[in-house]
């Protein structure tokens, strides 16, 4: 069964900082693999995805299937980026597939 | 820009109670999902619903719950006799054929008493 693990639940940085959240899977198959971002009093948005290969807000994340790893980074974190982020994968390029979530990794950026 | 839309925002039920949770998917998204979050816990899937039948369901999404989809825009969860563990924040989301993208509403706080 596929896992996704973000071992951090708590991140604290300055800005202009730089910033990584970390994210771990294991899935056997050739995962899709996703970053939502739940900003306060808001709903699930996502921020991102592998296949697309884009940085979105200065945020990147580049799967390494190596080390079933999906990182997400940004070289300058901003105060607007204080919210949750959640990692997520879901079975391949298939329409209708479930998402399976991480535990999510609430990062705040202090002035 | 579509939105997700679920009502109500939140549901206060007592144990034993029937509950529906209302969604209105993105118009042209054809997928839709159910998933939940109790507090302090991740978001876990519940069901996914295409052309009118269940594609998939996790082990939660035992017999008190079942979907709907009653009309074209509305898709509803149902719990028949809710639990004190079933407070939780109930998410909705679609997507379309192309993009496996999937789209969140806002969210249903259920609490049950």
């Amino acid at each position: 069964a596929q896992r996704v693990t973000q071992p951090e639940k708590l991140l604290s940085v300055f800005k202009g900082a730089p910033v990584e959240l970390k994210c771990n899977y294991s899935y056997s198959g050739s995962p899709e693999l996703f970053w939502y971002v739940q900003y306060s009093r808001q709903r699930l948005q996502l921020l991102l995805r592998h296949i697309s290969r884009e940085s979105i807000k200065g945020f990147t994340a580049d799967l390494n299937k190596g080390e079933t790893s999906f990182h997400l980074k940004k070289p300058f974190a901003q105060e607007e980026d204080s919210a949750m982020y959640y990692c997520a994968l879901s079975e391949g390029e298939t329409s209708g597939s479930r998402l399976t979530f991480g535990e999510g990794t609430q990062l705040t950026v202090n002035p | 820009e579509p939105e997700v839309t679920q009502t109500p925002s939140h549901q206060v039920t007592q144990m034993g109670q029937e509950v529906i949770l209302r969604c209105v998917p993105i118009s042209n998204h054809l997928y839709f999902y159910w998933y939940r979050q109790i507090l302090g816990q991740k978001v876990e899937f519940l069901v996914s619903f295409y052309n009118n039948e269940i594609s998939e369901k996790s082990e939660i999404f035992d017999d008190q719950f079942s979907v709907e989809r009653p009309d074209g825009s509305n898709f509803t969860l149902k719990i028949r006799s809710t639990k004190l563990e079933d407070s939780a924040m109930y998410f909705c989301a679609s997507s379309d054929l192309a993009r496996h993208i999937q789209y969140f509403g806002a969210g249903t706080r259920l609490s049950v008493l």
